[in-house]
Formats: structure tokens, C-alpha cells, sequence
């Protein structure tokens, strides 16, 4: 099995930040890489697709680059509405979650 | 617009079998390159992949809950049932469908289910 390790598990920041959540997986996964944003009482959201790929609808302040087996998830100017809990997926070999990473206000 | 929405008994007893469905619109799980799955999440936690069912009625499973899963489609046709047997308290947890599609490297959820909670109590 592939095993995804984010960090940090939790972070603080302030409106504005520029803030950067890491992935790795226990093995080479290419680019077989998504983001997903949660917020308290909803369902994930997809962000970010094949290690890059900005999903349609997401705002450009979110970017995502790696391969491989390291991966970052970037938020480039943090907005009110960015704290949240942020989940990487593997899907190289079917697929695994990453135990998150909650970005609280700072 | 696609749309998912899960349903199920909200409090199961430990040792019985726990039946979820996920109904949907706006896709057809006969098209290639699509699939549905089941995450779950207990209350403060991370998420945890379950099951996965794909158009060519492919099915994957978590390794280390295989033995207790069940995923088909549906006697409608746009329906996954998803069953767990052996439920414990330490499976309570919010209970999501999502819709699978296939990108350039890999897949990815793109649509999801508003989730249920499933509490595992005698």
C-alpha cells in the first residue's frame, strides 16, 4: 500500500500568507496527485488534479507542482475563506488519503 | 450538473450490517471512464477511502476492510449500494459518495455527496 504523509498536521496563518502544505507519498506516484479542501459540516472539494491541474472554478491562488513523491499544495495569498482542512489523494495504485492539514487563523 | 446523495439508517447496532445508497443524476455509471466511491470519516478525523465501482462494473476495495465490504450498482440505474458487515462503534463515522472520473495522470472526485452519519451504538 502507498502511504501519503502531509505536513504540517496544522498550521496557523493570517489573511494574506502565502501558505504551503506538503505530500509525500512512500513511493513514486508520478503525478498521480489531488488536493481537496474541506470545510467544517461540508464534503471535501476537489482543487487540484494530476499533481497541477487546477480544477474549473477554483480560484488562482491556489497552485499545486510536484512529482514523484513530493508535492505541495500552495495558497499564494490567504483569503477568510481558505481556512480550512486540505487532503491530499494518491491515485497510482487505486487510491489514499493523506491525513490532512487544518489551517487554523492565526 | 452532477448531483449525489446518500442514504442509510442513521444508527446501526454493533455485529449488523450496515446498507448505504448513493443516488445520482447528471452522469450514467455505463459511461467509460467513470466510476463512484465511498469515503467515510469519523467525527474529527481524517478521510478514509472504502470502495470504489467503475463503468465496466470494476470494483476496489480498501485492504484493510475488503473482508466486510460489498460495493454493486444498483437495481436502478443510478444507484451504488455500498455494505459493511460486522459494524463497530468504531465505525461511526460521516459516510460520503463521490463521483470518480479519469484525468491525464490518474482519477479524482469531483463531485461529492453532502455525507451521512452513521452512529454504531447498542
Amino acid at each position: 500500500d502507498i502511504q501519503m504523509t502531509q505536513s504540517p498536521s496544522s498550521l496557523s496563518a493570517s489573511v494574506g500568507d502565502k501558505v504551503t502544505i506538503t505530500c509525500r507519498a512512500s513511493q513514486s506516484i508520478t503525478s498521480y496527485l489531488n488536493w481537496y479542501q474541506q470545510k467544517p459540516g461540508e464534503a471535501p472539494k476537489l482543487l487540484i488534479y494530476a499533481a497541477s491541474s487546477l480544477q474549473s472554478g477554483v480560484p488562482s491562488r491556489f497552485s499545486g507542482s510536484g512529482s514523484g513523491t513530493d508535492f505541495t499544495l500552495t495558497i499564494s495569498s490567504l483569503q477568510p475563506e481558505d481556512f480550512a482542512t486540505y487532503y491530499c489523494e494518491q491515485t497510482y495504485s487505486t487510491l489514499t488519503f493523506g491525513g490532512g492539514t487544518k489551517v487554523q487563523i492565526k | 450538473q452532477i448531483t449525489l446523495k446518500e442514504s442509510g439508517p442513521t444508527l446501526v447496532k454493533p455485529t449488523q450490517t450496515l446498507t448505504l445508497t448513493c443516488t445520482f443524476s447528471g452522469f450514467s455509471l455505463s459511461t467509460n471512464g467513470v466510476g463512484v466511491g465511498w469515503i467515510r470519516q469519523p467525527p474529527g478525523k481524517a478521510l478514509e477511502w472504502l470502495a470504489l465501482i467503475y463503468w465496466d462494473d470494476d470494483k476496489r476495495y480498501s485492504p484493510s476492510l475488503k473482508s466486510r465490504l460489498t460495493i454493486t450498482k444498483g437495481t436502478s440505474k443510478n444507484q451504488v449500494v455500498l455494505t459493511m458487515t460486522n459494524m463497530n462503534p468504531v465505525d461511526t463515522a460521516t459516510f460520503y459518495c463521490a463521483h470518480r472520473r479519469r484525468s491525464t495522470s490518474g482519477w479524482y472526485f469531483d463531485s461529492w455527496g453532502q455525507g451521512t452519519l452513521v452512529t454504531v451504538s447498542s
